[in-house]
């Protein structure tokens, strides 16, 4: 079955650090990208960062300053993604999306997501 | 940075036709995608590259792409087609992918 399955998500304190995990199965991962996009409660969808299929290229916006790694390993078909010095208005659904080769390409499959709470 | 504006909502009648747009400075020239979130899920794409629906996607979806707006229709509705409604852009000056607020689309 061709999906991708998030994890890693749950509740956590401000200043701390979460890593979140993104497994695909049913195709031939190290062919895509992955990005990562979160959702605030009730509100619209935010790209994160990006990983190209072979971890040649990282992107990151502009909002998270240095505070989010994205990371991959294709022998275990598994994106992660490092979140540090966690903040409140961190929390969201976090959802890995996949895309092919190119800038343009559309997020054409997601996970399920995985919720992160940021609270004291 | 660049802005994709989309109206907060869009209410139709069963078998009527719904236009949502999403405006963007030229977005003419770049390549939009759409998709659908119902409440609870994840996104699903219905439209990329401003007019090709992906393997599953009904053919009453379509999508159009002119100078400053972009426009996902949706034909002959269905109670089914309830959900939020996203466009999605790369904007190569920021390097970075964008998404419009979204469209509650309401079938009443």
């Amino acid at each position: 079955q061709v999906q991708l399955v998030e994890s890693g998500g749950g509740v956590v304190q401000p200043g701390r650090s979460l890593r979140l995990s993104c497994v695909a199965t049913g195709f031939t991962f190290s062919n895509y990208g992955i990005r990562w996009v979160r959702q605030a409660p009730g509100k619209g969808l935010d790209w994160v960062a990006v990983i190209w299929y072979d971890a040649t290229i990282t992107y990151y916006a502009e909002s998270l300053k240095g505070r989010f790694t994205i990371s991959r390993d294709n022998s275990k078909n598994t994106v992660y993604l490092q979140m540090n010095s966690l903040r409140v208005e961190d929390t969201a659904i976090y959802y890995c999306a996949r895309f092919g080769t190119r800038n343009t390409d559309a997020f054409d499959l997601w996970g399920q997501g995985t919720l992160v709470t940021v609270s004291s | 940075s660049y802005v994709l504006t989309q109206p907060p909502s869009v209410s139709v009648a069963p078998g009527k036709t719904a236009r949502i747009t999403c405006g963007g400075n030229r977005i003419g020239s770049k390549s939009v995608h759409w998709y659908q979130q119902k409440p609870g899920q994840a996104p699903v794409l219905v439209i990329h590259y401003d007019t090709d629906r992906p393997s599953g996607v009904p053919e009453r979806f379509s999508g159009s792409n002119s100078e400053h707006t972009a426009t996902l229709t949706i034909s002959r509705v269905e109670a089914g087609d309830e959900a939020d409604y996203y466009c999605q852009v790369w904007d190569v000056s920021s390097a970075h992918w964008v998404f419009g607020g979204g469209t509650k689309l309401t079938v009443l």
